[in-house]
């Protein structure tokens, strides 16, 4: 059974900081990793996508990915109080690279 | 440049009824996947589709549940004999090829009394 797992917060930072948002996953074989950000009773919008280990950077965000300890993060610098949302962790590849399983996600509030 | 659509947004269904969720995706996308998302759970994968084949239907319930891509038309989940237990939104997404990232649509709350 693949798993992914992120804390469920809620996770509280000030305006301006940064925001730190963890995720593990359990099936060695995943190859692409996906955070989403849900707001409260809308769609899942993508964030970023990251392949290979290491960071990817695209504006306030940074993703990190470390395959050996299955282990991806986000990071929001700068945060607003906009960023208020459910961040989901989504993880395909392995025997099936189309299905995304997605983390139950962490609700990020930002305080102005 | 319309993304993923999909109708109606909310559903109201009794019991015993049918639902018929609707999902257009993006121009350019031939592929097709639903999710569930129940109340405090996460979202999880039902199906997976590409125009006229059911490419993976692991996550589908094994009763009253289908799902279609016809030729011409939108992708159709259907659920006959909805229970309670059925109310969720499900939310469709697609992609242009299997293995590229998948957008979603807005979803359809589903709500069965």
């Amino acid at each position: 059974q693949k798993e992914v797992e992120q804390n469920s917060g809620p996770l509280s930072v000030p305006e301006g900081a940064i925001a730190s948002l963890n995720c593990t996953y359990s099936d060695r074989g995943s190859q692409s990793f996906f955070w989403y950000r849900q707001y409260s009773g809308k769609s899942p919008e993508l964030i970023m996508f990251i392949y290979s280990n290491g960071d990817k950077e695209d504006g306030r965000f940074t993703a990190q990915l470390n395959k050996a300890s299955q282990y991806v993060s986000l990071l929001i610098r700068d945060s607003q109080p906009s960023d208020s949302a459910t961040y989901l962790c989504a993880v395909n590849g392995g025997g099936s690279n189309y299905k995304l399983t997605f983390g139950k996600g962490t609700l990020l509030t930002v305080n102005p | 440049n319309a993304g993923v659509m999909q109708n109606p947004r909310h559903l109201v269904r009794r019991r015993g009824q049918e639902a018929r969720l609707r999902c257009s995706p993006m121009k350019g996308h031939s592929h097709v996947y639903w999710y569930r998302q129940l109340p405090e759970e996460g979202l999880k994968f039902m199906v997976y589709l590409q125009k006229e084949n059911i490419i993976d239907e692991s996550g589908m319930p094994k009763e009253r549940f289908s799902a279609e891509f016809p030729k011409e038309g939108p992708s159709i989940l259907r659920i006959q004999q909805v229970v309670r237990g059925d109310s969720a939104a499900y939310f469709c997404a697609s992609s242009p090829i299997s293995l590229e990232t998948q957008y979603f649509g807005p979803g359809t709350r589903l709500l069965v009394l």
